[in-house]
C-alpha cells in the first residue's frame, strides 16, 4: 500500500515570511510528485510538479525533490494571506499514473 | 474552455437510492479519474480510464461502477447508495505523456 504522509497543521506562517510544507512518501519507485492547493469547498488545483531530484522554481513556489531520503517539500516565499488554504502532495503510482495523495497540510498565513 | 465539468454540484440521497454522477472534459485528454474526499483524508482514487473504452479499479471501487462512454464523458454510478458514501467526489483528467492532472469543481454528495 502506497502512502504519503503530511503533517495536518495547522500551520500558521506570518505575512511576508516563508512557509515550508513537507511530505514523505513510502513507494521508492514513486517517479512523479505534485503540490495541489485546495480553497475550503472548492476542488484541487495544481500548483507544482517535480520530476528529478533538486530544486525547481516558479514564481514565490520552489518544490524540492530528495529520493534518497523520500521526501519532498514545497516553499512559498513573501507567504500572502491568499496563500491560506490546504496543500496536497500527490505522488503518482496508483495505477495508470492515478495518484496518491497525503492528507494535505493546512497553512494559515497571518496578517 | 471549461475544463472539466461535473453534474450534479450537490446531491441528497436516501440509503439504498441509486445515482449516477456525471463529469466531462473538453481538453481533448485520454485518461479519466474518479476520486473521493473524506474529511481529514486525501483524495481516494475509485476507477480510472486510461483510454475511450477501458476501465479499472483504483483504491476504493466497492459500491461504485464506471462508465466511459466516449473520450469526453466518465460517469460514476452508485446502484444501491449507503452512507459511508457521503463524501465529495472529483473528478480529474490527464493529457497523454503528461501526468499532471486537472480536477473539476466536484459533487457534494450525502446520504441519509
Amino acid at each position: 500500500q502506497k502512502e504519503v504522509e503530511q503533517n495536518s497543521g495547522p500551520l500558521s506562517v506570518p505575512e511576508g515570511a516563508i512557509a515550508s510544507l513537507n511530505c514523505t512518501y513510502s513507494d521508492r519507485g514513486s517517479q512523479s510528485f505534485f503540490w495541489y492547493r485546495q480553497y475550503s469547498g472548492k476542488s484541487p488545483e495544481l500548483i507544482m510538479f517535480i520530476y528529478s531530484n533538486g530544486d525547481k522554481e516558479d514564481g514565490r513556489f520552489t518544490a524540492q525533490l530528495n529520493k534518497a531520503s523520500q521526501y519532498v517539500s514545497l516553499l512559498i516565499r513573501d507567504s500572502q494571506p491568499s496563500d491560506s488554504a490546504t496543500y496536497l502532495c500527490a505522488v503518482r503510482g496508483g495505477g495508470a499514473d492515478g495518484l496518491t495523495f497525503g492528507k494535505g497540510t493546512h497553512l494559515i498565513i497571518q496578517p | 474552455n471549461a475544463g472539466v465539468t461535473q453534474t450534479p454540484k450537490f446531491q441528497v440521497l436516501k440509503t439504498g437510492q441509486s445515482m449516477t454522477l456525471q463529469c466531462a472534459q473538453d481538453m481533448n485528454h485520454n485518461s479519466m479519474y474518479w476520486y473521493r474526499q473524506d474529511p481529514g483524508m486525501g483524495l481516494r482514487l475509485i476507477y480510472y480510464s486510461a483510454s475511450e473504452g477501458t476501465t479499472d479499479k483504483g483504491e476504493v471501487p466497492n459500491g461504485y461502477n464506471v462508465s466511459r462512454l466516449n473520450k469526453r464523458e466518465f460517469s460514476l454510478r452508485l446502484e444501491s447508495a449507503a452512507p459511508s458514501q457521503t463524501s465529495v467526489y472529483f473528478c480529474a483528467s490527464r493529457d497523454r505523456g503528461w501526468y499532471e492532472q486537472f480536477f473539476g469543481p466536484g459533487t457534494r454528495l450525502t446520504v441519509l
